[in-house]
């Protein structure tokens, strides 16, 4: 079936830092792949989604590279800041799961000033 | 704005009982799925409501059962209650036509005694 792995927890770092959250999956045919955050207290927000192999999604800052060859989608930011704090969720939709998502367990970000 | 309400916000119940949760998509939504989010993990998949049928069904026991309205509106009902199902339930609703993400809303906290 289908999964997604993601780099353990927690992650800390200091304002305008560089982030990498890594994330594989293992999934039949073509899935779309996605970033959701989650600020505490809230719900899930899509942060940025891609739908094919080699398209890079981005938003806010953040990229992420559909890499069919090495089933991974990983999430990266040049400079963070507090803000940015949060619970971040790599997820996929394989091509016949008709809107199913399938979750890592979420990476914790704590940016410190 | 996902254009997706969920009510109630927080419920406390106790082992046995059951709980009824609501989730009432903006106008245009037809179909609704329901996650469980338990803490520190990821949205696990629990169904999904199109045209007032189940079409998807997660890893979820009979315990969990749902119905949606022919407003779109939905429910998801536990039974039997247990300390385990205590969680964040989020209700999604898919992006534009044409498009495949889906959009959550602010999630019903339920805890369970």
């Amino acid at each position: 079936g289908n999964s997604v792995t993601q780099m353990e927890g927690p992650v800390t770092l200091s304002e305008e830092a560089f982030l990498t959250i890594n994330c594989t999956y293992t999934a039949t045919g073509y899935p779309s792949l996605f970033w959701y955050v989650q600020y505490p207290g809230e719900g899930l927000q899509l942060l940025l989604k891609a739908t094919k192999a080699d398209d890079k999604g981005s938003n806010k800052g953040f990229e992420a590279t559909y890499r069919k060859e090495t089933t991974s989608f990983h999430l990266e930011k040049g400079s963070v800041q507090v803000s940015d704090s949060a619970v971040y969720f790599c997820a996929l939709r394989d091509g016949g799961s008709n809107y199913k998502l399938t979750f890592g367990k979420g990476t914790l970000l704590t940016v410190n000033p | 704005d996902a254009g997706v309400t969920q009510s109630p916000t927080h419920l406390i119940k106790t082992r046995g009982q059951q709980v009824t949760l609501r989730c009432s998509p903006k106008s245009g939504h037809d179909t609704v799925s329901w996650y469980q989010q338990a803490l520190g993990q990821g949205p696990q998949f629990i169904f999904q409501y199109y045209e007032e049928e189940e079409r998807q069904r997660g890893n979820f026991p009979d315990r969990f059962s749902g119905h949606q309205f022919p407003n779109y509106s939905s429910e998801l009902n536990v039974n039997a209650l247990l300390l385990g199902d205590s969680a964040l339930y989020l209700c999604a609703v898919p992006g534009t036509s044409g498009s495949n993400e889906q959009f959550f809303g602010p999630g019903t906290r339920l805890t369970v005694l």
